[in-house]
């Protein structure tokens, strides 16, 4: 599976947008991009996948650039509640392919 | 009723002890896994079984021996345990392998290795 890089650390204010950049330069065209956070002393938690196009549902919206070498995850307007660290994940969707998970990148929420 | 649930959520132990980590889902999923998470936050796949066969086994010791008696179950045997074992283990379950299934996981088993 290709490899992801993410700032380690981040800070956003309640309310704002929150925009975690992901990198996957070496992505290949049949590996899906995912997000997963994980709150603290909690498993890790689904938040969204695509592939080519920009995704969105009731928790974020993932905007994947046109070359697919990188995206970025949007939390519209975030919240306490959205203080975790989020990984970014590339995985080819395919028998016995697991998902890897990296160092994430902490967003803190400030009030 | 949770989804994947794991017990017991902290264990604390001496080194040398066997000890045992249930997990049970109620999705009805086909795949189970074991990840193992360390002090610096690396969550690592250990195993994973789909219909109670071992599907990946990455290079864990053998004192780790997985067990499936259903596909809604996967339990985590350690034998020996080692002061390095002492991490935070999840069990998370998925429909099946196999196309962009989600993960569910567990909240966790806190492993202290004393």
């Amino acid at each position: 599976d290709a490899k992801t890089t993410q700032p380690t650390s981040m800070d956003c204010a309640e309310g704002r947008a929150a925009n975690l950049p992901c990198n996957h330069s070496t992505i290949s065209g049949n590996e899906y991009v995912y997000w997963y956070r994980q709150i603290h002393s909690q498993g890790p938690q689904y938040i969204i996948h695509g592939l080519k196009n920009n995704e969105t549902n009731e928790m974020a919206s993932l905007i994947i650039t046109e070359d697919r070498k990188s995206s970025t995850l949007i939390l519209p307007h975030a919240t306490l509640r959205d203080t975790a660290v989020y990984y970014c994940i590339v995985r080819v969707a395919d028998t016995g392919n697991q998902f890897y998970f990296g160092t994430g990148t902490s967003l803190t929420v400030i009030p | 009723d949770t989804a994947v649930s794991q017990t017991p959520k902290y264990l604390v132990t001496q080194m040398g002890n066997d000890k045992s980590i249930k997990c049970e889902q109620n999705l009805g999923h086909d795949t189970m896994y074991w990840y193992k998470q360390d002090s610096k936050k690396f969550l690592k796949i250990m195993f994973s079984y789909n219909n109670k066969e071992l599907i990946i086994n990455e290079t864990v010791p053998n004192r780790f021996s997985p067990k499936s008696p259903d596909k809604a179950h996967l339990n985590l045997h350690i034998n020996s345990l080692e002061l390095g074992d002492s991490a935070v283990y999840f069990c998370a379950s998925s429909p099946s392998t196999t196309g962009y299934e989600k993960l569910f996981f567990g909240s966790g088993t806190q492993l202290s290795v004393l």
